[in-house]
C-alpha cells in the first residue's frame, strides 16, 4: 500500500458524460501527478500539481482538467467523454515534486466509457 | 519529443536464468526510473537513477544508467517466479519541466 488513495476504483459511464476522479496523496506529500494508462497509448503523463499550483503539463486533452485543493487532494475532471478515454487513470504523489523524488502511485481508477 | 524504447517487450524466461531489459531514450537526461506493475495493480517504484554510471541493486534486480549512450539496463539474476510482472522505465524530460516519459513496458514471465 503506497498511501495514495483514489476513488472510485471503477467507473462506467456513457459517451458525452462528465466524470470526476479523486486522489488523496500520501501524508506530507505536496505534489500530485496524474497518468493515463491504455493499451493504445501506454502510460502517459497528464499533469502535475505542487501545493495547489500547476507545475507541468503533459498529454492532457482540452476536455480534461485538474486541480489540487488546499488540503492537497486532487481531482481530475474528464468531460465530453469518448470511447477512447476508457483507460486506467493513476494518481501519484511525491514529497516536493522534484526530479529526485520517488513517485508513489495509487491503485488507479478504471474508467469504462460505453 | 523525448522517445523511450524498451526491449524486449515480452520476455519469457526459466527460473534460475539471467537476463537484461534495455531502455534507450532519445534526448539528454540523467534521471531515469524503473517501475514494476503486477497484473491489475498499480506501479511500484524500483529504482531511481540520478547520474551517469549510477548502479543500484535490490535483491535479484540491478539497474544501471549510461547517460552518454542514453541507455539504462535492468539486469535480472537467477530469476524466480515472483519476478513475473511488467517492468517500465521512465525518463525525466529536461525540456518539459522534468515530466516523465514511459517506455511501453516489458512483460516478464518466469517459468518454473
Amino acid at each position: 500500500d503506497s498511501g495514495v488513495t483514489q476513488t472510485p476504483k471503477h467507473l462506467i459511464t456513457a459517451t458525452g458524460q462528465r466524470v470526476t476522479l479523486r486522489c488523496s496523496p500520501r501524508s506530507g506529500d505536496l505534489s500530485v501527478y496524474w497518468y493515463q494508462q491504455s493499451l493504445d497509448q501506454g502510460l502517459q503523463f497528464l499533469i502535475q500539481y505542487y501545493n495547489g499550483e500547476e507545475r507541468a503539463k503533459g498529454n492532457i486533452l482540452e476536455r480534461f482538467s485538474a486541480q489540487q485543493f488546499p488540503d492537497l487532494h486532487s481531482e481530475l475532471n474528464l468531460s465530453s467523454l469518448e470511447l477512447g478515454d476508457s483507460a486506467l487513470y493513476f494518481c501519484a504523489s511525491s514529497v516536493v515534486g522534484g526530479i529526485t523524488d520517488t513517485q508513489y502511485f495509487g491503485p488507479g481508477t478504471r474508467l469504462t466509457v460505453l | 519529443e523525448l522517445k523511450v524504447e524498451q526491449n524486449p517487450l515480452f520476455l519469457s524466461m526459466q527460473e534460475g536464468k539471467n537476463y537484461t531489459i534495455y531502455c534507450n531514450y532519445s534526448t539528454t537526461s540523467d534521471r531515469l526510473y524503473w517501475y514494476r506493475q503486477d497484473p491489475g495493480k498499480s506501479l511500484e517504484s524500483l529504482f531511481v537513477l540520478l547520474s551517469n554510471g549510477a548502479v543500484k541493486q535490490e535483491g535479484r534486480l540491478m539497474a544501471s544508467l549510461d547517460t552518454k549512450a542514453r541507455l539504462s539496463t535492468l539486469h535480472i539474476t537467477a530469476a524466480v517466479h515472483d519476478l513475473s510482472a511488467t517492468y517500465f522505465c521512465a525518463v525525466a524530460d529536461f525540456g518539459s519541466n522534468y515530466k516523465l516519459t514511459f517506455g511501453k513496458g516489458t512483460l516478464l514471465t518466469v517459468n518454473p
